[in-house]
């Protein structure tokens, strides 16, 4: 089956430093990327939308220069949460879809940020 | 706009007892329909999906739901739980430009 992994699974910075998290998708060609955040106890909400050689679609109320997305290859899109707060600390995940899946998405393991 | 409800926030069932977990969506055309599983500190698993065509859906894991348009609903099912079955079942639909619209989740727990 389709399978995404995320690195690093965890992390710890501190605050005003950069922390870049990366999603693969390992055995199939994502096309589409989406980058989810999670609080504690909720549910998944999407930040942003990123199809491979273009500029990310972000969700309304996500800073876009806060939270730069790369999808520079069709197995390979990038977080980077820029100059890190504590209320940045949360679960994120990325999934993964494929040209012709539809609404069908492969979803990694998540990274746990905590900034201090 | 679509929408996802999970009216149960807290389930608890006792091992061997059967499982309903709820789910009503709002969506103007035909929806594409999914149940994800999630355990804590992990992604997303898929359990199963509906797109067209029957009604009663087979997943993962001995799962089960039956969507009814009539109710806009599409629950979850199970016969037996297994202790191994706690965790966050989430309910989402398709929307636009392929993104998915989670439900809040239902965090089941299973008493021995």
């Amino acid at each position: 089956g389709a399978v995404v992994s995320q690195h690093p699974s965890w992390v710890i910075c501190k605050s005003g430093t950069s922390v870049k998290i990366e999603c693969r998708s390992l055995d199939f060609q994502a096309t589409t990327m989406f980058w989810y955040r999670q609080f504690p106890k909720q549910s998944l909400m999407l930040m942003a939308t990123s199809n491979e050689g273009s500029k990310a679609t972000y969700e309304q109320g996500v800073e876009k220069d806060k939270f730069l997305i790369n999808h520079a290859s069709l197995t390979l899109s990038t977080l980077t949460v820029t100059s890190a707060h504590p209320e940045d600390s949360s679960f994120y995940i990325c999934s993964g879809g494929s040209k012709g899946a539809g609404h069908e998405q492969y979803f990694g393991p998540g990274t746990r940020l905590t900034v201090t | 706009a679509q929408s996802v409800t999970q009216p149960d926030i807290h389930i608890t069932v006792s091992e061997g007892a059967s499982l309903e977990l709820r789910c009503n969506y709002s969506y103007g055309a035909t929806p594409y329909l999914f149940w994800y599983v999630q355990s804590p500190g992990q992604g997303l698993q898929l359990l199963l999906k509906y797109f067209s065509g029957d009604t009663l859906v087979q997943g993962i894991k001995g799962f089960e739901a039956e969507f009814k348009r009539s109710q806009s609903s599409f629950n979850l099912r199970k016969p037996s739980v297994h202790w191994s079955d706690a965790a966050e079942y989430f309910c989402a639909v398709g929307g636009g430009y392929n993104k998915l619209i989670f439900g809040a989740g239902t965090r089941l727990a299973v008493h021995p």
